[in-house]
């Protein structure tokens, strides 16, 4: 069945760090793959995708590559700022369970100052 | 502007009384879901629509149910609500062709 499994957290970092969350992911068919940002008392939304194996998604900073070879899709930010504190999600959607979606467990990031 | 939207964003009941928390997009999204959020169990799908009405059973659908009869609207609703149903849940929808979901701002649910 499909599955994602994510970094357990919480994950607290010095403001300028570089910040990995690991994810991997496991799927019968070939799903498209996703990072979610959870803020405080707020809804999710969408940071990142990539619907291919070697696709790169990226945005404000943060990149993660959906390595097949591996089945992971890790997000990485080479500098966090105190504003990246936040719920980070991995997902995984699969066309072949009729575009069920799977989340992870989240992890919680903190920057401290 | 283009959102989904959810009501009520609170909700504090007691057991067995039916509620229905309802669920409404302005996007003209053909897939819509219901998510629970649970702390150590992230998000777990209750249930999903691909079309009117067309439902499909999620991971956890126990002591829920749903109905689409319009596109745009996808209320939840428990029929006997349990203290093992307290939890944040999550309204989503988005375009078949694109698997991006967007999401609702929450509703918290407490079941006395």
């Amino acid at each position: 069945g499909n599955s994602v499994t994510q970094m357990e957290g919480p994950v607290t970092l010095s403001e300028e760090a570089f910040l990995t969350i690991n994810c991997t992911y496991t799927a019968t068919g070939y799903p498209s793959l996703f990072w979610y940002v959870q803020y405080p008392g707020e809804g999710l939304q969408l940071l990142l995708k990539a619907t291919k194996a070697d696709d790169k998604g990226s945005n404000k900073g943060f990149e993660a590559t959906y390595r097949k070879e591996t089945t992971s899709f890790h997000l990485e930010k080479g500098s966090v700022q105190v504003s990246d504190s936040a719920v980070y999600f991995c997902a995984l959607s699969d066309s072949d369970t009729g575009n069920q979606f799977y989340f992870g467990t989240g992890t919680s990031l903190t920057v401290i100052p | 502007e283009a959102q989904v939207t959810q009501n009520p964003r609170y909700l504090i009941t007691v057991t067995g009384k039916k509620l229905t928390v309802t669920c409404s997009q302005n996007m003209n999204h053909e897939y819509m879901s219901w998510y629970r959020q649970d702390p150590g169990l992230g998000l777990r799908q209750i249930y999903y629509s691909m079309n009117v009405e067309v439902t499909d059973k999620g991971d956890v659908p126990e002591g829920y149910k749903v109905s689409r009869k319009e596109k745009r609207n996808f209320p939840l609703i428990l029929e006997s609500p349990s203290p093992n149903q307290t939890s944040l849940y999550f309204c989503a929808s988005s375009l078949l062709s694109s698997p991006e979901q967007f999401f609702g701002p929450g509703t918290r649910l407490t079941v006395l």
